[in-house]
């Protein structure tokens, strides 16, 4: 069964520091990998995804890598500002197994101004 | 852009009632997935349709049941509710397969459950 984790749980940095979360899944046998950023009680907003042929996404300050093989995603924001504040979400959607995501438990990331 | 459209927004209900929630897929969407996240918890799979058809199962409890129908929107029916049922329920959308690769799941805002 495929398991995802983020590290860190919890992140809280000053404003304009460039920052990296980490995903990590246990079956590398997966069609893509997406974030997501969730604000308290809100939806899901996906942010980048990244096929399982290729090695890195790029949107503004985000940029996403991904290490098929050894089962790893970075998902790094340049220039942090406070409105970044949220809980972002690593997900997989994986070859075998059902057919939704699995995702991780989230880094809750805090940009202090 | 259109979005994935949900409604109800929020309900609240009694345990052993039902609930339906729908959902609206991004127009020209073919495939709509389900999914269950509690209180701090990461959302969890619960049911997919690809073509009107269900296309998978996750961890969707019996009491619950879901169709697609002719418009590709989807309900998800939750019969003998009970306090665990709680949770923000979503919706996502994505235009399946496409060029051999699966495609973004565009989320939703979900309905948030409450039972009482």
């Amino acid at each position: 069964k495929q398991e995802v984790t983020q590290i860190p749980a919890a992140l809280s940095v000053p404003e304009g520091e460039n920052l990296v979360l980490n995903c990590s899944f246990t079956d590398s046998a997966i069609y893509n990998l997406q974030w997501f950023r969730q604000d308290p009680g809100k939806g899901l907003t996906s942010l980048l995804l990244i096929q399982s042929s290729q090695r890195e996404q790029t949107s503004g300050r985000l940029n996403a890598s991904l290490d098929k093989s050894s089962g790893r995603s970075t998902l790094y924001i340049a220039a942090s500002q406070p409105g970044d504040s949220a809980t972002y979400l690593c997900a997989v959607y994986g070859e075998g197994g059902a057919d939704g995501l699995t995702f991780g438990k989230g880094t809750h990331l805090i940009i202090q101004p | 852009a259109a979005g994935v459209i949900q409604s109800p927004r929020h309900l609240i209900k009694e345990k052993r009632e039902t609930a339906t929630l729908k959902c609206y897929p991004i127009p020209r969407h073919d495939t709509v997935y389900w999914y269950q996240q509690g209180p701090g918890q990461d959302p969890q799979f619960l049911i997919s349709f690809y073509e009107k058809m269900q296309s998978d199962k996750g961890s969707i409890p019996d009491r619950f049941s879901a169709q697609q129908f002719s418009d590709y929107h989807s309900e998800l029916n939750m019969s003998s509710l009970e306090l665990g049922d709680s949770a923000l329920y979503f919706c996502a959308s994505s235009p399946g397969l496409a060029g051999g690769r699966w495609e973004t799941q565009y989320f939703g805002p979900g309905t948030r459950l409450l039972v009482l």
